[in-house]
């Protein structure tokens, strides 16, 4: 069975672009998540959606960040007007809508 | 705030040995645990995970220790093999199908 799948796995954008990073969640998992990592921060979540419906935002920043998930076998992350300090691995998860939650490789954003 | 918190920062071990790591929390309404292996490149991996109603947990050579009380964990790896060097991360929820909040990471080095 394919696991969560992540596309593009690497992404370079200049500053001031705009990045739209995808995931597929694990066929059946209604769950998916939305995760950032860096050296300095380490693992932060950002969003999280269930059924579709967007359940949490609270790790998204204000600005120029937006996620959506317009059916059950996609979502997607937007980050409008890319920073350098946007630069990161952005990690998608699914879950069965129970405790455990497996991730996707991940997309490799750099931000010149 | 950190609220998961993991030491060491990085281990290193012999082969054979068994590696432990550390983990601690501070808000009482976590009640997952989940323990993560990730190598370079690569997403975090769903490794071994505990609910807060069990003491231990084991499955091959990782065993979890949970101390309710104290608020803390531990991943013991027995058998330490070469392949098991990579980055350790220890995370907590409260509630299934919720935000992981993870720690810092344990980066574990196994000598042959």
């Amino acid at each position: 069975n394919a696991g969560v799948i992540q596309t593009p796995r690497h992404k370079v954008t200049g500053k001031g672009q705009e990045a739209t990073l995808w995931c597929e969640p694990i066929s059946g998992h209604s769950a998916v998540f939305w995760y950032r990592q860096t050296i300095v921060q380490g693992l932060e979540f950002l969003t999280y959606f269930r059924n579709q419906a967007p359940i949490d935002d609270s790790g998204m920043p204000k600005e120029r960040f937006s996620a959506q998930m317009p059916n059950q076998s996609h979502s997607t992350l937007k980050i409008q007007s890319t920073q350098p300090q946007d630069s990161a691995v952005y990690l998608c998860a699914s879950s069965l809508v129970a405790y455990e939650q497996y991730f996707g490789p991940g997309t490799r954003l750099t931000v010149l | 705030q950190q609220q998961v918190r993991q030491s060491p920062q990085s281990l290193t071990v012999w082969e054979g040995e068994t590696a432990i790591l550390n983990c601690s929390y501070e808000n009482s309404a976590f009640d997952y645990f989940p323990w993560y292996q990730q190598f370079p490149g690569e997403g975090p991996a769903l490794l071994i995970s505990i609910l807060s109603v069990s003491n231990k947990k084991e499955d091959g050579r990782f065993t979890i220790f949970f101390n309710k009380r104290e608020k803390k964990l531990s991943l013991h790896i027995a058998d330490s093999q070469p392949g098991d060097s990579a980055t350790y991360f220890c995370a907590a929820s409260a509630g299934f199908a919720s935000a992981l909040t993870f720690g810092s990471g344990t980066k574990v080095i196994v000598l042959p």
